[in-house]
């Protein structure tokens, strides 16, 4: 079936300039993540939501951070005034979660942005 | 604070030959993962370890899990060209559902 896909898969942007990025979860996956890739500080947790729980925001790196999950399935991952330092590659997990064979974290390819 | 540690940040090795990644972790970790990463790609799932003394294997890689030590490792077994790329460990935070990753293996298998 379709995996976790994200859009879009490149992004350049102004600094100062507000982004947002979309991840469509697996059909059914009731977990989804956020997650961020840089050079200097390699992957690093961002948010969790699972159902309708109160997220766990406590990776965001600033309130400049913030994401939502509507429907419980497709969610957006907006920064607002960006910043150099967030250039890096966010990649989205999704997982079914709380149930024995079902731990994995399956991984979307990814947007790279780029703030100029 | 869960933290994770992989070694070697960096492995060149011969086809044919065997090797270990090691990955230590700091406190107690629900769970431990490998995943593979190819340049410019996402991440790819190997291996998913729940409890101590766990072992996975798939073709050339094998996993295993040691609570007491804290360590996971990946052992290759004659390794080929196609095994070239980044792994990562990771650990869960207990409690959570939050992964914290280590720095990474970049591998490369040289004909």
């Amino acid at each position: 079936g379709a995996g976790v896909s994200q859009s879009p898969s490149n992004k350049v942007t102004e600094k100062g300039k507000d982004v947002e990025l979309r991840c469509d979860p697996i059909s059914g996956h009731t977990a989804l993540y956020w997650y961020r890739q840089s050079l200097g500080q390699g992957l690093e947790f961002l948010i969790y939501f699972q159902g309708n729980s109160a997220p766990d925001k406590s990776g965001l790196p600033s309130d400049r951070f913030s994401a939502e999950r509507t429907g419980g399935s497709v969610s957006t991952l907006t920064i607002q005034r960006t910043q150099q330092e967030d250039s890096a590659v966010y990649l989205c997990a999704s997982s079914l979660a709380w149930t024995a064979s079902s731990y994995e974290q399956y991984f979307g390819p990814g947007t790279r942005l780029t703030v100029t | 604070e869960l933290k994770v540690e992989q070694n070697p940040l960096f492995l060149s090795m011969q086809e044919g030959k065997n090797y270990t990644i090691y990955c230590n972790y700091s406190t107690t970790s629900d769970r431990l993962y490998w995943y593979r990463q190819d340049p410019g790609k996402s991440l790819e799932s190997l291996f998913v370890l729940l409890s101590n003394g766990a072992v996975k294997q798939e073709g050339r890689l094998m996993a295993s899990l040691d609570t007491k030590a804290r360590l996971s490792t990946l052992h290759i077994t004659a390794a080929v060209h196609d095994l070239s790329a980044t792994y990562f460990c990771a650990g869960l935070l207990s409690g959570s559902e939050k992964l914290v990753f280590g720095k990474g293996t970049k591998l490369t298998v040289n004909p």
